[in-house]
């Protein structure tokens, strides 16, 4: 089984600050890396992925997150933050097999809040 | 491409009372997965659904029971509610093609209210 361990519940910082949202996995296989972000009363996307090949990994809007196996992290990090940033943020975790149909099964961390103030 | 819509977005019951929850996956997808999402906790798995059929099952009692259907659309059905049900119902699908991870879509949630 897997689990995932977001140490910070709240993570308050100002406008272009760097930040570091941090994330830690135990499991006994091969894993995916997520992070999802949810915005207020919304559903979850996708912001990243780790799924083989280059350990850092960016999106879109200037997050990046490294996959260390040695110290099983995925820590998300932003070098600069906007106000618009300021969610809850989710880490994930499923194993890297190939079931039939599955393989699906996201085990979520308890999320970080994401505070961006002026 | 059309994501992935549930409904309703919200809804509110009593206990034991039995609720569905409906999910269109996004086009193109053929398996759906649902989350609980309690107040201030990660989403929670409940079950997946491929080609019809349960294949993943998370901690939830038989109450919690589902649905897909040949178009790939999805319910979720719980019986006798109780107080604890409250809670967000994410919806999720993906594509399945024998390889590699399933990265899931998912929609913006059911927030199921137990009074």
């Amino acid at each position: 089984a897997q689990s995932v361990t977001q140490l910070d519940s709240q993570v308050p910082v100002f406008e272009e600050a760097p930040v570091e949202l941090r994330c830690n996995y135990s499991s006994s296989v091969s894993v995916y890396l997520f992070w999802y972000v949810q915005y207020p009363n919304q559903g979850l996307q996708l912001l990243l992925k780790y799924l083989s090949g280059s350990t850092l990994v960016e999106s879109i809007n200037g997050f990046e997150a490294e996959f260390n196996k040695s110290q099983t992290s995925f820590h998300l990090r932003k070098p600069s933050v906007h106000i618009s940033d300021t969610a809850e943020y989710f880490c994930a975790v499923t194993r890297n097999s190939a079931v039939t149909g599955g393989g699906n099964k996201l085990t979520f961390g308890t999320g970080t809040q994401l505070k961006v103030e002026l | 491409e059309t994501g992935v819509t549930q409904s309703p977005t919200h809804l509110i019951k009593t206990r034991g009372q039995q609720v569905t929850l409906r999910c269109s996956s996004q086009s193109g997808h053929n398996t759906v997965s649902w989350y609980q999402q309690a107040l201030g906790q990660g989403p929670q798995f409940i079950f997946q659904y491929y080609r019809e059929e349960e294949n993943g099952r998370g901690n939830f009692p038989p109450r919690f029971s589902g649905l897909q259907f040949p178009n790939y659309s999805s319910e979720l059905n719980v019986n006798a509610l109780e107080l604890d049900d409250s809670a967000l119902y994410l919806c999720a699908s993906s594509l399945f093609t024998g390889s590699g991870a399933n990265v899931l879509t998912f929609g913006a949630g059911s927030r199921l209210t137990v009074l």
